[in-house]
């Protein structure tokens, strides 16, 4: 089955503690992309990558990092974790299609106290 | 800048028909997509259009004017599962996904 997975789904942590958020796509694709939700502010892109080995900065890039040492795989680092992370956070990847549609993954919460 | 705009909340009768609008300005244009997310969930596609014009997909319809950088989302005989947040996103130039804020639509009974 064609899918997105992220680990954990849900998570809570302390300011400070280092954590990451795994993202697994078994489609193949060569673009995949993190955002985060907030209440008022919808879906704000955190990073993508075009290919392995090519990452740029979304519109929210402060206090995240990722990599993309191999196509099926990006994980989102947060180095130290702080309060105004909490949010809803997706991982997404994209064919190459004409429509190019974002399959997204089923979203991990995440609380930093 | 780039913009997307599309109204916060509308609420809808179960069996009627509701229009969802979607304006945007953005640096180019490579297509606009609708998504539907129900609280707590991952998005999921519903249509994508790059020509002008209705595109028709069983009780849903999308719809595109380039030129007035505007599109729709109808939803026709509505059913209570369709009470979700419907997302407008475009495809810029650059090939980056812009989303909007969404619409939340409520059905009632």
């Amino acid at each position: 089955e064609a899918q997105v997975t992220q680990n954990p789904r849900y998570l809570i942590t302390v300011t400070g503690k280092k954590l990451t958020v795994t993202c697994s796509q078994n489609m193949n694709h060569e673009y995949m992309s993190w955002y985060r939700q907030d209440p008022g502010l919808g879906l704000r892109q955190i990073y993508y990558s075009m290919n392995v080995e090519v990452t740029d900065k979304g519109d929210v890039p402060e206090g995240y990092k990722v990599s993309r040492k191999e196509k099926r795989n990006f994980p989102l680092i947060l180095e130290s974790p702080s309060p105004n992370q909490t949010s809803l956070y997706f991982c997404a990847s994209r064919g190459a299609g004409a429509g190019g549609e974002l399959f997204f993954g089923e979203g991990s919460r995440l609380t930093v106290l | 800048g780039q913009n997307i705009d599309q109204p916060t909340e509308m609420t809808a009768t179960e069996g009627a028909i509701v229009q969802i609008n979607c304006t945007y300005q953005t640096s180019g244009f490579n297509g606009l997509f609708w998504y539907q997310q129900h609280a707590g969930e991952a998005p999921t596609f519903l249509s994508y259009n790059v020509l002008d014009g209705l595109e028709e997909k069983g009780r849903f319809s999308s719809f595109l004017s380039r030129s007035k950088g505007y599109s729709y989302l109808l939803l026709k005989e509505l059913q209570m599962k369709d009470s979700a947040s419907y997302l407008c996103a475009v495809r810029d130039r650059d090939d980056k996904i812009i989303f909007g804020k969404g619409t939340r639509l409520h059905i009632l009974p």
